[in-house]
């Protein structure tokens, strides 16, 4: 069966660190990979996707950046947080991109 | 794809039905409607989707009317678990590598 693992489960980091969320894939491969972000009391806001190694789609421009160096691992960077990068940042994985199944997301405070 | 308007909030009794309506009258024939909810601090959770046809499985119920412009998820023996916020979602077959665009959706309150 198929697992997707996001970590870490909460962080809090200072304004003008950077970052490092990483998501990987179990039981599959060449999945589609998706970031997603919600802010506090928003809904939920499509950042990235790719549809292989080394593709990545921007859907907002941002202070965030994604990349795919292994089939089955995708990576959210920062170089420089703002306080508005606060979130909860989940990573979904699909074949099809109908049927998404997210991980269990990472809850980002900068401060 | 079609755009979705679904009531911000809902309540529902505990043990009763619950009805989640979703208007989508934009939506052409090879559009497809997709249902997901999302438990608080969770990731959002498939529920179900279809085309023109009701479909059920083990989690609840969709039934699309016949012109397609609305359709409704039904829970049908709500429990405080289900309390979530519900994503109606239209998109359609040809929509390629396109990901899903998740709007507000309507966060259901199952109450005891």
């Amino acid at each position: 069966s198929q697992t997707i693992h996001q970590w870490p489960a909460t962080l809090v980091q200072p304004v003008g660190s950077p970052l490092s969320l990483e998501c990987t894939v179990e039981g599959t491969s060449n999945p589609n990979l998706y970031w997603y972000r919600q802010a506090a009391g928003r809904g939920l806001q499509l950042l990235f996707y790719s549809i292989g190694i080394g593709q990545i789609s921007s859907e907002v421009p941002q202070n965030l950046s994604a990349s795919r160096p292994q089939d089955r691992q995708f990576i959210l960077s920062s170089k420089k947080l703002l306080l508005s990068d606060s979130g909860f940042y989940l990573c979904a994985w699909s074949w099809d991109n109908e049927k998404l199944f997210f991980g269990s997301g990472t809850q980002l405070s900068v401060l | 794809d079609a755009k979705t308007t679904q009531p911000p909030s809902m309540d529902c009794a505990e043990g009763r039905a619950a009805n989640l309506p979703c208007n989508h009258s934009t939506i052409s024939g090879n559009e497809y409607v997709y249902w997901y909810r999302q438990i608080h601090s969770q990731g959002p959770q498939y529920i179900i989707h279809g085309l023109k046809n009701n479909e059920t499985n083990e989690m609840a119920s969709l039934i699309i009317t016949e012109d397609r412009k609305s359709s409704t998820l039904i829970l049908p023996h709500a429990t405080l678990r289900d309390t979530a916020v519900y994503y109606c979602i239209v998109r359609g077959s040809n929509s390629g590598n396109t990901p899903l665009v998740f709007g507000k959706g309507t966060r259901l309150s199952v109450i005891a």
